[in-house]
C-alpha cells in the first residue's frame, strides 16, 4: 500500500518559471516531510523539510506548503533554473524520534528548459 | 568531513549468488538505514541498524540480512539472488540520539543480477 502519493511524474519547465510538485499521505501519524533531490547517478540529497505544525517554510527557491487538514504537502521552486533539472522524492515518517524510516514517493521528474 | 560512502559502486552478479554491499556513515552518525530504489521508483526502506542491532525492517523477506560494527559501519546481504533484486541500494546514515532527523544519503551502490 502507497502511503505516500506524488504527482506528476513527469513535469517540464521554462527556465524562470515556478515548478510545482505535489504529494499527499494517507498515514496521520506522519509528523516529518522532506523532499529529497536526486541526479542521475547519485544518491538523494536533502533539500527542505517541514513539520504538521507549520503550513509553510521558505528556504531559498524553494518553498513547501502543508496542508494538515487535506493531508497534502507541496514543493515549489522559483525562478527554476536548468540546473534544477533533477527527480524529485517527497517523504514522509511516523513519530517524533531520530530513528524512524522514510517512506518516500514515486518520484518526479523535472527538466527545465533554457 | 567525509559524507556517507558505500562501496563497490557497481556489481554484476548471476541468481541465486549471494552479495554483501558496505556502508560508512556520516562523520559523527551513528544509525545506519538502507534503502532499495528500483529504476524510476522512490527508495524503498529494507533495515535499520543502531548499536549494532536491527531496530526497524520494511517488507523485504529474510534473503535480506544486515549488521552494524562498534565504528557504526554496517553491511548489507542478500542471498539467493534474485532478477528482482536488481537496483540502486541506498544507505543512508543519521544521529539517532536528537530529534534532529535529518536522513544523508550515498550515492548508492548499482546490482545488477544476470
Amino acid at each position: 500500500q502507497q502511503q505516500v502519493k506524488q504527482s506528476p511524474q513527469s513535469l517540464i519547465v521554462q527556465k524562470g518559471g515556478i515548478s510545482i510538485i505535489n504529494c499527499a499521505y494517507e498515514n496521520t501519524a506522519f509528523d516529518y516531510f522532506p523532499w529529497y533531490q536526486q541526479f542521475p547517478g547519485k544518491g538523494p540529497a536533502l533539500l527542505i523539510a517541514i513539520r504538521p505544525d507549520v503550513s509553510e517554510k521558505k528556504e531559498g527557491r524553494f518553498t513547501i506548503s502543508f496542508n494538515k487538514s487535506a493531508k497534502q504537502f507541496s514543493l515549489h521552486i522559483m525562478d527554476s533554473q536548468p540546473g534544477d533539472s533533477a527527480t524529485y522524492f517527497c517523504a514522509a515518517k511516523r513519530e517524533y524520534t531520530g530513528r524512524r524510516a522514510l517512506t518516500f514517493g514515486s518520484g518526479t521528474r523535472l527538466q527545465v528548459q533554457p | 568531513d567525509a559524507g556517507v560512502t558505500q562501496s563497490p559502486t557497481h556489481l554484476i552478479k548471476t541468481r541465486g549468488q549471494q552479495v554483501t554491499l558496505r556502508c560508512s556513515p556520516k562523520s559523527g552518525h551513528d544509525t545506519v538505514s538502507w534503502y532499495q530504489q528500483a529504476l524510476g521508483q522512490g527508495p524503498q526502506f529494507i533495515f535499520q541498524y543502531y548499536e549494532e542491532e536491527e531496530r526497524q525492517r520494511g517488507n523485504f523477506p529474510d534473503r535480506f540480512s544486515g549488521h552494524q560494527f562498534p565504528n557504526y559501519s554496517s553491511e548489507l546481504n542478500v542471498n539467493a539472488l534474485l532478477l528482482g533484486d536488481s537496483a540502486l541500494y541506498l544507505c543512508a546514515s543519521s544521529l539517532g540520539s536528537t530529534t534532529l532527523y535529518e536522513q544523508y544519503f550515498g550515492p548508492g551502490t548499482r546490482l545488477t543480477v544476470t
